[in-house]
């Protein structure tokens, strides 16, 4: 069965450092998000993709934030500088059009420190 | 904008109970709700959603939820609890159907407990 795939599992950078998560969408799939879960807190949409643009994003996600989908697989969280509070589980998830469910990937926990 | 209530964060039940996890939401337009299951060290699983139609919507492991309008309510259920059953439970709402450009909008989570 076709999963969303994420890399690393778990990501520990010095606080400043720029960071890139990591996502393979399942294959057919056109629409891609981001969303992230601190410790004890609730899962929080970042951003949509679709068509080579983000399609909505969140107050969430700032200018040190950004996402590309470099090839025909990945698709990336990019985080330019930081923060001890970006320390979060990072969510990928993707779906197609038409489809009322997103599949998420099993995430990519990141601290910083 | 949208909001998502999970009533109680640790839920607690003997195997072979009934299992209740409450979910209320707040939404403008036509929501579309889901309850997704998150077991340790894993992602998230699409439990159930509802869309339109039937309010009744039977989901995988034998969970349900009624989606009541005037309740602004989408309970999950299960008649029989089991050890494979515990784990992290979100509820979500999106009103662009979940599968367009629209984030989902979670509540914070009920950790369901499964008793022996």
């Amino acid at each position: 069965e076709p999963e969303v795939t994420q890399t690393p599992s778990h990501q520990v950078t010095q606080m400043g450092q720029e960071v890139i998560l990591r996502c393979v969408p399942i294959s057919n799939h056109l629409y891609f998000y981001w969303y992230r879960q601190i410790l004890g807190q609730k899962v929080e949409f970042l951003v949509s993709f679709y068509n080579n643009e983000i399609s909505e994003k969140s107050e969430i996600f700032d200018d040190q934030f950004s996402v590309e989908r470099p090839d025909g697989s990945n698709f990336t969280l990019k985080i330019r500088s930081t923060k001890l509070e970006d320390s979060a589980m990072y969510f990928c998830a993707s779906s197609n059009p038409g489809h009322n469910e997103q599949f998420f990937g099993p995430g990519t926990r990141l601290t910083v420190l | 904008a949208q909001s998502v209530t999970q009533l109680g964060s640790h839920v607690s039940v003997s195997e072979g109970a009934l299992v209740l996890l409450r979910c209320n939401y707040s939404s403008s337009v036509p929501p579309y709700l889901f309850w997704y299951v998150q077991y340790p060290n894993q992602g998230l699983q699409l439990l159930l959603k509802y869309t339109t139609g039937a309010t009744l919507v039977k989901g995988i492991n034998g969970f349900e939820a009624e989606f009541k309008k005037s309740e602004t309510s989408f309970h999950l259920t299960k008649p029989s609890a089991h050890m494979s059953d515990a784990a992290e439970y979100f509820c979500a709402v999106s009103d662009g159907g979940g599968g367009g450009a629209d984030g989902l909008t979670f509540g914070k989570g009920t950790h369901l407990i499964i008793q022996p």
